[in-house]
């Protein structure tokens, strides 16, 4: 069966480093989207794509946060310059035109 | 805009009896539902949806959820729980278009005791 990959499973990091989240969606799906979940809280939407654009953002998703489909497989989460409170398992998620989406297992990330 | 409403955060239960987790939504506009699951340690599984059509939807493991649009609710229920139940369910909803950001609830957590 189909899946949404993520890599890596953990990233530690520094704060004030750049992080880059990676996600190899489902291949005939063609919406894209970022969510993360803080230890403990609800799962909260940062980002949709389509067609090789920004559909939708949340307040979240400010300055430090972007996103790119480098290649027709790969779909990344940038934080510019990650702070404490970016620690969270970051979720990307695929959809077709049918409604719901697929989520892969996350990457936790940890600032230090 | 959307939202829902678990207004459970966490529902024990013995194995082999029934149980309902309860979600209500708001929206203006029509919507699309869904719950996920989420186990330990793991991601989010789409568990089941409704997009049109019956208002009883069922998923491969004996769990099933009816759309009430009166009542804006979509709870989720199954009728014997197992050991292996024993996770984080999380209720969400969009907009009724396949672009639409999902809206997730708080979630609620079930523990199966045996």
């Amino acid at each position: 069966e189909p899946e949404v990959t993520q890599t890596p499973s953990h990233q530690v990091t520094q704060m004030g480093q750049e992080v880059i989240l990676r996600c190899v969606p489902i291949s005939n799906h063609l919406y894209f989207y970022w969510y993360r979940q803080i230890l403990g809280q609800k799962v909260e939407f940062l980002v949709s794509f389509y067609n090789n654009e920004i559909s939708e953002k949340s307040e979240i998703f400010d300055d430090q946060f972007s996103v790119e489909r480098p290649d027709g497989s790969n779909f990344t989460l940038k934080i510019r310059s990650t702070k404490l409170e970016d620690s969270a398992m970051y979720f990307c998620a695929s959809s077709d035109a049918g409604g719901g989406a697929f989520f892969g297992q996350g990457t936790r990330l940890t600032v230090v | 805009a959307q939202s829902v409403t678990q207004l459970d955060s966490q529902v024990p239960v013995f194995e082999e009896a029934p149980v309902e987790l309860r979600c209500n939504y708001s929206s203006s506009v029509s919507v699309y539902l869904f719950w996920y699951v989420q186990y330990p340690n793991q991601g989010l599984q789409l568990l089941l949806k409704y997009l049109s059509g019956s208002t009883l939807v069922e998923s491969i493991n004996g769990f099933e959820a009816e759309f009430n649009k009166s009542q804006t609710s979509f709870h989720l229920r199954k009728p014997s729980v197992h050991i292996s139940d024993t996770a984080e369910y999380f209720c969400a909803v969009s907009e009724g278009s396949s672009a639409s950001k999902i809206i997730f609830g708080s979630g609620t957590r079930l523990s199966i005791r045996p």
